[in-house]
């Protein structure tokens, strides 16, 4: 079993919808969760960051974190078209180091 | 644009030649990384830098050589390459603060590398 789980899609949305994206992991040692989104031949650009359990948001993206379930979510509201793109879920535990696990990648597609 | 730059952006080098790629930041940050990502993965963690002292070394082939010349810098040295290391490879960096070593790392745009 993977440590992070991810479908990679592609989901394909129509513009102005309401895209979810989600993660299941194994590892209770997790403490900090990010969502990446890369754009094609571009490098990860990190979109939220997220310290334990609970809810973030900016702007237009919502973060959920469920310690208790070991899920985490991504939520765009009024999605664009210059929203696809992959979007990457992370995550490194609270003892230190700087080992990330990164998720296979979500494809998103929003159709004009 | 990213304020992680590499370079070249893109590379394409033979089997028995000598190339660096380079990573530059100007963050203050004192965490690097090496990572390849093949197409359609997610990046894989080669090496990490900190306070200019290599901190992790993945098993990585001694064909690929990191190298940190200060605090800013970052450069991975190829030798010897083989066809399936073609990918895109990308540098990060992180805070590191001794006490917290889990900051989110920032990542460049990564150099697109063939192996002929």
């Amino acid at each position: 079993q993977k440590e992070v789980e991810q479908d990679p899609g592609p989901l394909r949305v129509p513009e102005g919808a309401i895209v979810s994206l989600n993660c299941t992991y194994s590892n209770s040692a997790f403490q900090y969760f990010m969502w990446y989104r890369q754009y094609s031949r571009k490098g990860p650009e990190l979109l939220m960051y997220t310290y334990s359990s609970g809810n973030k948001e900016d702007g237009r993206f919502t973060a959920q974190v469920d310690k208790s379930s070991k899920y985490i979510s991504l939520f765009i509201r009024d999605s664009q078209p210059s929203d696809s793109a992959t979007y990457l879920c992370a995550m490194s535990e609270n003892t230190g180091g700087f080992k990330t696990i990164f998720g296979a990648g979500t494809r998103l597609f929003v159709k004009a | 644009d990213t304020e992680v730059t590499q370079t070249p952006k893109h590379l394409v080098m033979g089997m028995t030649n000598k190339k660096s790629l380079k990573c530059e930041q100007h963050m203050g940050h004192r965490a690097m990384y090496w990572y390849k990502q093949k197409a359609k993965k997610p990046p894989e963690l080669m090496f990490v830098y900190s306070y200019e002292k290599l901190s992790i070394n993945e098993s990585v082939p001694s064909r690929f050589s990191p190298e940190c010349p200060n605090s800013s810098l970052l450069n991975l040295h190829l030798h010897a390459l083989q066809p399936e290391d073609s990918a895109l490879y990308l540098c990060a960096s992180s805070q590191d603060y001794r006490d917290r070593l889990d900051q989110p790392q920032h990542f460049g745009d990564g150099t697109r590398l063939s192996i002929l």
